[in-house]
């Protein structure tokens, strides 16, 4: 069964400056997608940046990009420039053929002013 | 604006009472989905639907019930059967069921709580 991990409950960053917040999965099957979503305190769900697992090239979005490491199973979410709007909980969630989204437990991002 | 509407925001349910959440989507999207969203885990899955008037359990159906009359509409009962209802629960939706570089979109979710 695919399951996704994201070791870090709580993460903090002071405002401008870079964070990385980590996720691991384990899957058998070679295409898949995976993605960042944001949930705000207003608990919506928005997606951050996506990545296709048969593409090298990191995603990138402004300031979010993603390091895919596809043999070691991580996918980790970079947020540079850190503002206090991107104080949320982070998913992390994969999604292959046919197949439901399965998610992280999250991570709850502190941005210090 | 196209989007996903959940209603009400927050819900109170009594014991032995069935309660049902509405999910309405103007995003013409084929596929709708239901999770459970608990204090210190990520999302589960309940039910899903890929096209109107079929349904899949997800990993926590028990206890649930759901109905897909129309594509635009994806409402989940909470029965008396499942006896620990208190979450957040978000519906979502994406174009196609099987078009998985699709991001599922969501709606603002529905917090049930019981008298």
């Amino acid at each position: 069964a695919q399951t996704v991990t994201q070791s870090q409950p709580e993460m903090s960053v002071q405002e401008a400056e870079t964070v990385t917040l980590s996720c691991t999965y384990d899957t058998s099957e070679s295409d898949y997608y995976l993605f960042w979503y944001k949930q705000p305190p207003s608990r919506q769900m928005i997606l951050v940046i996506r990545q296709e697992a048969y593409k090298q090239q990191n995603a990138t979005e402004n300031r979010f990009s993603v390091n895919f490491q596809k043999a070691a199973k991580s996918f980790s979410l970079k947020i540079s420039d850190s503002q206090l709007g991107d104080a949320a909980m982070y998913f992390c969630a994969y999604r292959s053929a046919g197949l439901d989204m399965r998610f992280g437990a999250g991570t709850r991002l502190t941005v210090k002013p | 604006d196209g989007g996903i509407t959940q209603s009400p925001k927050y819900l109170f349910r009594k014991e032995g009472q069935n309660v049902t959440l509405s999910c309405e989507q103007n995003l013409n999207h084929d596929a709708m989905y239901w999770y459970r969203q608990d204090p210190g885990q990520g999302l589960r899955l309940i039910y899903y639907s890929q096209i109107v008037n079929d349904f899949q359990k997800g990993d926590i159906a028990e206890g649930y019930s759901v109905s897909r009359e129309k594509k635009e509409s994806f409402p989940l009962t909470v029965t008396s059967a499942q006896k620990n209802p208190t979450a957040f629960y978000l519906c979502a939706s994406s174009p196609r069921a099987t078009g998985e570089n699709q991001p599922q979109h969501f709606g603002d979710g529905t917090r049930l709580s019981i008298l």
